[in-house]
This record gives structure tokens, C-alpha cells and sequence, in this order.
């Protein structure tokens, strides 16, 4: 069973911000959220992870609500070559990839 | 190579008869997990191998599935009497030692389509 939550699909203008949320209301402690994406006929590509506090690099910034129960991965910038799945994870450090993927939430970045 | 490589990129195959997928990880990975993904669902986790210890079988659908991995190279998963439900692309990830998922970088996958 996912242990996260994740709308099915959303819309983004070009050169805006895409803010995509995730629920994961029974996060344990020591579970970190992930987030990777899916572009069409690729396989799956790291994006950004966290712990409790917001994280950001060159593709993206993650924020994490102070209870952990939810966050937002910000694309600040869209573009279409971001138009892909994106998925939320959570997992704790020692589950050496033992994690099942929920269906994501489909971005299409329109011009 | 630079990236886990797959092959091949395309299968398509007769119900009844078996499969064999190939990965080849990044030299160095001491980890390769398996995973499938059904049309429009998300990744299914199959197995994982972490060096010489025993593979996580825990995963595999059916005793039809099986993979090997010979020390810390190439890797093969196979599906035995294959079913039109085993339809699916077939990704293969490779890591360093560790369980922190950024470390993942997977494969294009192996799409197998069974008739």
C-alpha cells in the first residue's frame, strides 16, 4: 500500500511555478520523503529528498510541513521538457529500495 | 557505461514462453533492484540484490519470476510460461552501497509485450 497521497494530474504555464503536493499523514520518524520523476519512455529520474527540513537544489525545492505529514516539491521555473509523473516517496534509509511507487501525479507543462 | 544499460529495449513473445531481460548497472553499483511498471500504474518492486548477500526475492509475483546476478555485474530476470498479465516494462535500477534512493539511477527499461 502507498503511504502517500498525490492528485492524479495537474496543469502548469510555461515559466511559472509548479507546486505539487503530497500527503503522507503516517510518515514514521526516521522515513524520509523522495521525490523522482518519469518522463515518457524514460525510466524514473531523482529529483530531491528531505528529512524535516526544506531542501533545495538545481531542480527543485521541497517543503516539508513542521508536523511531516505533507509536503510541496516547486518547480520555480516550468518548463515543457518538465512535463513528466512525478512521484512522492517515503522510505526509511534502511529499506534499500523496498518502497512501492503510487500512480504520481502527471505535470503537462503547456506553453 | 556511463548509465544501467538494458536489454532488450523491446520484447514481444508468445503466452506460454519464456523470457530472459538483461541489465548491466554501473560499474561500481554494488546494488541492482528490479521493478516493473504496468501501463499508466506506477513502479512495482520485484527484487533486489546487494552485493554477495542473499537477493530480497520478496517482491516477485509468482515462482514464474526469477533473477540471478553474478557478484556485482550483470543481472538477469527471467519469466517462465510467460501470461498476457506479465505485459509491463521492466525497469532495472543500479546503486551505491547505501539505502538512501538518491543513489538510484535507473535503466530505460525492457517494454515486454506478450501476444
Amino acid at each position: 500500500d502507498a503511504k502517500t497521497t498525490q492528485p492524479p494530474s495537474m496543469d502548469c504555464a510555461e515559466g511559472r511555478a509548479a507546486n505539487l503536493p503530497c500527503n503522507h499523514s503516517t510518515i514514521s520518524g526516521n522515513e524520509y520523503v523522495y521525490w523522482y520523476r518519469q518522463i515518457h519512455s524514460q525510466g524514473p529520474q531523482y529529483i530531491i529528498h528531505g528529512l524535516k527540513n526544506n531542501e533545495t537544489n538545481e531542480m527543485a525545492s521541497l517543503i516539508i510541513t513542521e508536523d511531516r505529514k505533507s509536503s510541496t516539491l516547486i518547480l520555480p521555473h516550468a518548463t515543457l521538457r518538465d512535463t513528466a509523473v512525478y512521484y512522492c516517496i517515503v522510505n526509511s534509509d534502511d529499506s534499500w529500495g523496498k518502497f512501492q511507487f503510487g500512480a504520481g501525479t502527471q505535470v503537462v507543462v503547456t506553453p | 557505461g556511463a548509465g544501467v544499460s538494458q536489454s532488450p529495449s523491446n520484447k514481444v513473445t508468445e503466452k506460454g514462453k519464456d523470457v530472459e531481460l538483461r541489465c548491466d548497472p554501473i560499474s561500481g553499483h554494488t546494488a541492482l533492484y528490479w521493478y516493473r511498471q504496468r501501463l499508466g500504474q506506477g513502479l512495482e518492486f520485484l527484487i533486489y540484490f546487494q552485493g554477495n548477500s542473499a537477493p530480497d526475492k520478496s517482491g516477485l509475483p509468482s515462482d514464474r519470476f526469477s533473477a540471478e546476478r553474478t557478484g556485482e555485474s550483470v543481472s538477469t530476470l527471467t519469466i517462465q510460461r510467460t501470461q498476457q498479465e506479465d505485459s509491463a516494462v521492466y525497469l532495472c535500477a543500479s546503486s551505491w552501497t547505501g539505502g538512501v534512493l538518491y543513489g538510484y539511477t535507473f535503466g530505460s527499461g525492457t517494454r515486454l509485450t506478450v501476444v
